[in-house]
């Protein structure tokens, strides 16, 4: 099945600098990529997606990076501010033989931002 | 629009004792899933549903745990007996994917589950 890899578990940048979390996944057939940001007790929340037919994506201070060949994707954010503290979660989603599609999260996250 | 609604959101039960799970999806959302997810985890797989069928149960761990979709919208988790180590989040979330096309998924609050 799919393996998805996320880097660093922890990170904590100041505010206004840039953060970068990166992930790597196994199946190369997987053809979505969603990043979903967590706040302490709260749900998960979409942030940004990208299909694998296309390389960059992005919105406001968010962007995401796929590599298909290399099979990584990251996620970047810009100017950062402290209301982006969270655990950010990187998926990846694969289709079985079986045509069961499936979303393989990463470990998570921790981002701080340092006012 | 209403999100995905969970309930309860806090469980706290003693070990070998019942617990049962409610999620009701957006509305128009035929694709359903029950994650689990432990501290410090992401969430993971347990079983998704399209519409009324169960068409991924292959990670719910099928000896304690059940789960139904009647009518192809509210769902149930259910555990029983549980375990110790079901203590986590239980978040359900809904999407309009299929097997062909991927679509966001949107996860509810979650319920959180202590067993004692």
């Amino acid at each position: 099945g799919e393996n998805v890899e996320q880097h660093p578990s922890t990170l904590s940048v100041q505010e206004g600098d840039s953060a970068v979390i990166k992930c790597t996944y196994s199946d190369s057939a997987s053809n979505y990529f969603p990043w979903y940001k967590q706040e302490l007790g709260k749900r998960p929340q979409l942030i940004i997606d990208i299909r694998s037919n296309v390389g960059e994506k992005k919105d406001q201070r968010i962007a995401v990076t796929l590599n298909k060949t290399a099979k990584h994707f990251s996620l970047h954010i810009t100017e950062t501010q402290p209301e982006d503290s969270a655990v950010y979660f990187c998926a990846a989603r694969a289709i079985s033989n079986f045509g069961n599609e499936k979303l393989t999260f990463g470990t998570g996250t921790r981002l701080t931002i340092i006012p | 629009e209403a999100g995905v609604v969970q309930s309860p959101r806090y469980k706290i039960i003693e070990k070998k004792q019942p617990v049962a799970f409610w999620c009701n999806p957006i509305s128009g959302h035929n694709t359903l899933y029950w994650y689990r997810q432990n501290l410090g985890q992401g969430p993971e797989l347990l079983i998704r549903y399209e519409n009324e069928e169960a068409v991924d149960d292959s990670q719910l761990p099928k000896d304690r745990f059940s789960a139904e979709r009647l009518k192809g919208v509210d769902s149930t988790l259910k555990i029983q007996p549980a375990e110790l180590g079901d203590s986590a989040v239980y978040l359900c979330a809904s999407s309009l994917a299929s097997s062909a096309v991927a679509y966001e998924q949107y996860f509810g609050p979650g319920t959180r589950l202590t067993v004692t």
